[in-house]
């Protein structure tokens, strides 16, 4: 079975500056996807940014960038420019290429974007 | 375009009564359907999955069962809540193309079983 670790329960970051949330998994899979979801105060969950496992180029999504090592099984997710909206909880998830959208997810990071 | 529709949004429920949470989806044919449930401060727990018409396969053991009548209406039931149940339910739904596939989610329901 595949498990997703997030090890900050909590963060905050200025307005304007970056921050980094981490982001680390378990699994015996060779192709998979990971994630990154974000749930603000609505409670609308929203996807972010898409990495494919077999991809050695790390995705990025206007000001929101990963670092993906697939040796380390580490996935983070980088926030430039952080903004007010960024505020919310943000999930990791994993996903094995053959279980369609079935995915497995972190216990989330609640970040502040603080003015 | 393809649209979820999830309802109720908040529901309080006594302990011991039955529960029914309806998801459709709109715009779209043979979706994949999913039920996820978040406890309060935690992540998401896949509880159902629907490839088709009455094709269920559940993820964990549990209070609840999930139906799927038609190919974009997906049911989530339970004949005796227990105060464990409460949570906030997510549906969502899936469709595979050549290039990927893409999960999108309802605005989901808080239940509170009291």
């Amino acid at each position: 079975a595949q498990t997703v670790t997030q090890s900050q329960p909590e963060m905050s970051v200025q307005e304007a500056e970056t921050v980094t949330l981490s982001c680390t998994y378990d699994t015996s899979e060779n192709n998979y996807y990971l994630f990154w979801y974000k749930q603000p105060p609505s409670r609308q969950m929203i996807l972010v940014i898409r990495q494919e496992a077999y991809k050695q180029q790390n995705a990025t999504e206007n000001r929101f960038s990963v670092n993906f090592q697939k040796a380390a099984k580490s996935f983070s997710l980088k926030i430039s420019d952080s903004q007010l909206g960024d505020t919310a909880m943000y999930f990791c998830a994993f996903m094995k290429e053959t279980s369609g959208s079935r995915l497995t997810f972190g216990e989330g990071t609640q970040l502040t974007v603080n003015p | 375009s393809q649209t979820i529709h999830q309802w109720p949004a908040t529901l309080v429920q006594p302990v011991g009564s039955p529960l029914s949470l309806e998801c459709t989806v709109e715009g779209t044919s043979n979706p994949n359907l999913y039920w996820y449930r978040q406890a309060a401060g935690r992540g998401l727990q896949l509880l159902f999955y629907s490839v088709g018409i009455g094709q269920i396969s559940s993820e964990v053991p549990q209070n609840l069962s999930a139906s799927r009548p038609q190919d974009r209406q997906f049911i989530l039931s339970s004949k005796k809540l227990l105060l464990s149940d409460s949570g906030f339910y997510l549906c969502a739904w899936s469709v595979r193309t050549v290039f990927d596939e893409k999960l999108f989610f309802g605005s989901g329901t808080q239940l509170s079983v009291l």
